[in-house]
C-alpha cells in the first residue's frame, strides 16, 4: 500500500522554465510534509517543508503547495537551473514530532533533468 | 561539521554472511533512523531510535537488528545475509524540537 505516490518517474525541464513536480498521498493522517533532493551517490537533503496548516511556503526557487482536499502537494522550481538536476523525494509524516517520532514515508521519486 | 557519517560506503556480502553497518551524528540528535531503498523505489524505514537505550521497528525490520548504546551511534546489523538485502542503506537524525532529518551519504549493499 504506497501511502505516498510521485506518479511521474522522470521530468525534463529546459534552464529557466518552471520544474513542477507532484506528489500525491492517501493517509488522512499526514500533515507535515517534506521533500528532498538527491544526487547520485549522496544521501537525500532536505530542501523545503510545509505543514497542513498552510498551503503554500516559499523558499527562494522552491515553493511547495499543499492542497489537503485533494491530499495533494506539488514543488515548484522557478526558474530552473541545470544543478537541479538530481531525484526529488516527497515524504510525508503524521506529525512534525510527537508520536510520530519524525518518521517518514517516502515517495518513489521523480528524475528531473534540466537541460542547458 | 562531519553531521551523519556511515561507514563502509560499499560492501559486497556472500549470501549467509553478516555485517554491521556503522551510523553516527555530532549533532547531538535523539532521533535516528535506518532507511533502505531498492531501485526506482522510495526509502522505506527499518529502524528507528528516540535516545540511548530505546529502539523500534520501521515498516521493513525482518532480518536486521539495531541497538543504540549512546546518543551519537545506531549500527545496523546484518544476520545471514540474504540477496533481497541488496540495497542502498542510509542512516539519518534529526533533533527533537526539529523538523527535518538529515541524512548520511548511504552504504551500497550488495548480497551475492
Amino acid at each position: 500500500d504506497q501511502q505516498v505516490k510521485q506518479n511521474s518517474p522522470s521530468l525534463s525541464v529546459q534552464e529557466g522554465r518552471i520544474s513542477i513536480l507532484n506528489c500525491d498521498y492517501t493517509n488522512s493522517m499526514f500533515d507535515y510534509f517534506l521533500w528532498y533532493k538527491k544526487y547520485p551517490a549522496e544521501g537525500p537533503t532536505f530542501l523545503i517543508s510545509i505543514s497542513s496548516i498552510k498551503d503554500k511556503n516559499e523558499d527562494g526557487r522552491f515553493t511547495v503547495f499543499l492542497n489537503k482536499s485533494a491530499k495533494h502537494l506539488s514543488l515548484h522550481i522557478v526558474p530552473s537551473q541545470p544543478g537541479d538536476s538530481a531525484v526529488y523525494f516527497c515524504a510525508a509524516s503524521p506529525n512534525a514530532g510527537g508520536t510520530s517520532y519524525g518518521k517518514l514515508t517516502f515517495g518513489q521519486g521523480t528524475i528531473l533533468t534540466v537541460h542547458p | 561539521n562531519a553531521g551523519v557519517t556511515q561507514t563502509p560506503k560499499f560492501r559486497i556480502l556472500k549470501i549467509g554472511q553478516s555485517m554491521t553497518l556503522q551510523c553516527t551524528q555530532d549533532m547531538n540528535h535523539n532521533y535516528m533512523y535506518w532507511y533502505r531503498q531498492d531501485p526506482g523505489m522510495g526509502l522505506k524505514l527499518i529502524y528507528y531510535s528516540v535516545g540511548a537505550g530505546i529502539t523500534d521497528k520501521g515498516e521493513v525490520p525482518n532480518g536486521y537488528n539495531v541497538s543504540r548504546s549512546t546518543t551519537e551511534d545506531f549500527p545496523l546489523r546484518l544476520e545471514l545475509a540474504a540477496p533481497s538485502q541488496t540495497s542502498v542503506y542510509f542512516c539519518a537524525s534529526r533533533g527533537t524540537g526539529g523538523t527535518e532529518a538529515f541524512f548520511g551519504q548511504g552504504t551500497r549493499l550488495t548480497v551475492v
